[in-house]
């Protein structure tokens, strides 16, 4: 299993940048996409392929890294990105990150 | 528009089978990969398996002695069933199409084991 790691939460006002990360246990190369799920919803792709937009998706979010270490960052942080946010590799099989816990505060 | 809507029991009791169908509209489930994600409580997602567009199918390995994907190219719908499930299957399930990375979701449906 290629195992992802995310911190738990993160707690910004909102203006704010905040860079979320996920560290794979071996490369996944760009194999690497972003969901944020908020609570009582479906999560939702934001990014897809490391650092590619999604359709519709506010040019506030991005995505970069390759190998083992990615980054999501919003920048500004508004109200509404309270969430939480999960990556995912698609190198090796499919897995998840345990999610970080975002807070506007 | 590509809509997902998983539907099924929401109790199941332990050893018995647990079944889903995901119900596609504005897309044929002929084309792409879909697949069928679980959130556990506590938030542990984990990626179950998927059909493809020809119906072949791949499993979780963790999941590979329970797990049947099948579909319904005629309803466009597809199928989970896991087999003796415990109180550790207790989660909410959610269909999604896999086209890359899982684009499109359902709402999910919570599925509780217990006698």
């Amino acid at each position: 299993d290629t195992v992802l790691t995310q911190s738990p939460a993160l707690a910004v006002s909102p203006g704010e940048r905040v860079t979320i990360s996920c560290r794979a246990s071996e490369s996944v190369t760009t194999l690497m996409h972003w969901y944020q799920q908020k609570p009582g919803q479906q999560p939702t792709l934001l990014i897809y392929l490391a650092s590619n937009l999604e359709s519709g998706v506010p040019a506030r979010f991005s995505g970069s890294g390759s190998g083992t270490d990615f980054t999501l960052t919003i920048d500004p942080v508004e109200a509404d990105d309270t969430a939480t946010y999960y990556c995912q590799q698609s190198w090796n099989e499919l897995t998840f990150g345990s999610g970080t816990k975002l807070e506007i505060k | 528009e590509v809509q997902l809507q998983e539907s099924g029991p929401g109790l199941v009791k332990p050893s018995q089978s647990l079944s889903l169908t995901c119900s596609v509209t504005g897309y044929s489930i002929t084309s792409n990969y879909w697949g069928w994600i679980r959130k556990f409580p506590g938030n542990k997602m984990e990626w179950m398996g998927y059909i493809s567009f020809s119906g072949g199918t791949s499993y979780n390995p963790s999941l590979e002695s329970r797990i049947s994907i099948t579909r319904d190219t005629s309803k466009n719908q597809f199928f989970l069933q896991l087999n003796s499930v415990t109180t550790e299957d207790t989660a909410t399930y959610y269909c999604a199409r896999l086209k890359a990375t899982f684009d499109y979701w359902g709402q999910g449906v919570m599925v509780t084991v217990s006698s």
